[in-house]
């Protein structure tokens, strides 16, 4: 299975609920980051989050890493429905190369 | 004021043949990447230029090749063009080769018939 792995698959949620998103990964980490892709474009960044930090918070998005476990969770509060999107994870490790998860795509319903 | 453009933003051509893939970053980055989405969305690296230096080469068939003629530009030509190598490519950029932010193109959606 591939480095960055998401979970859930699809997540569907009414406004206003919170999403929560799973990323396991396999070997060590510099850094996580977490991107989010509109259907028919490019990648945003919405967060990097060190191998020595444990959690950071930007506006509605909080991210946790647990090194331990290899394991990293992206949490969208009060969501909307321009929310609506893919989310990616991407692990930097040795190399300086990201390596991108598969994606969850969430769904907020109005 | 894009700050990473490609062109074209569609491409659609017959096995076989040869196209090319522009792009521009005028962020003032030395990094450049080549991604391949596929048709489930999973996005791998193919090659990352540093200040017009290749740094990554992912296993990726020769018949692509990427050109960096300076570092705000990233160029990706693909010979002999197969089915398999349709999908959409994103280009990227960031200031520097590790621990960084990086900032993506709009992508150009690639269909070989």
């Amino acid at each position: 299975s591939q480095q960055g792995e998401e979970d859930p698959q699809a997540l569907s949620i009414q406004e206003g609920e919170n999403a929560t998103m799973n990323c396991s990964y396999k070997t060590s980490i510099n850094n996580l980051q977490w991107y989010r892709q509109n259907s028919g474009r490019g990648l945003v960044h919405l967060i990097l989050i060190r191998s020595n930090e444990r959690e950071k918070h930007s506006g509605r998005l909080r991210v946790t890493l647990d090194t331990s476990k290899k394991s990293s969770s992206l949490l969208i509060t009060a969501s909307r429905a321009a929310d609506t999107a893919s989310y990616f994870c991407a692990t930097e490790g040795s190399g300086s190369r990201l390596t991108f998860g598969e994606g969850t795509q969430l769904t907020v319903n109005p | 004021d894009t700050a990473v453009s490609q062109t074209p933003k569609y491409l659609v051509t017959q096995m076989g043949n040869d196209k090319s893939i522009k792009c521009e970053q005028n962020l003032g980055h030395d990094t450049m990447y080549w991604y391949k989405q596929d048709s489930k969305k999973f996005l791998k690296i193919m090659f990352s230029y540093n200040n017009k230096e290749l740094i990554i080469n992912e296993t990726v068939p020769n018949r692509f090749s990427p050109k960096s003629p300076d570092k705000a530009h990233l160029n990706l030509h693909i010979n002999s063009l197969e089915l398999g190598d349709s999908a959409v490519y994103f280009c990227a950029s960031s200031h520097s080769a590790t621990s960084d932010t990086q900032y993506f193109g709009p992508g150009t959606r690639l269909t070989v018939l």
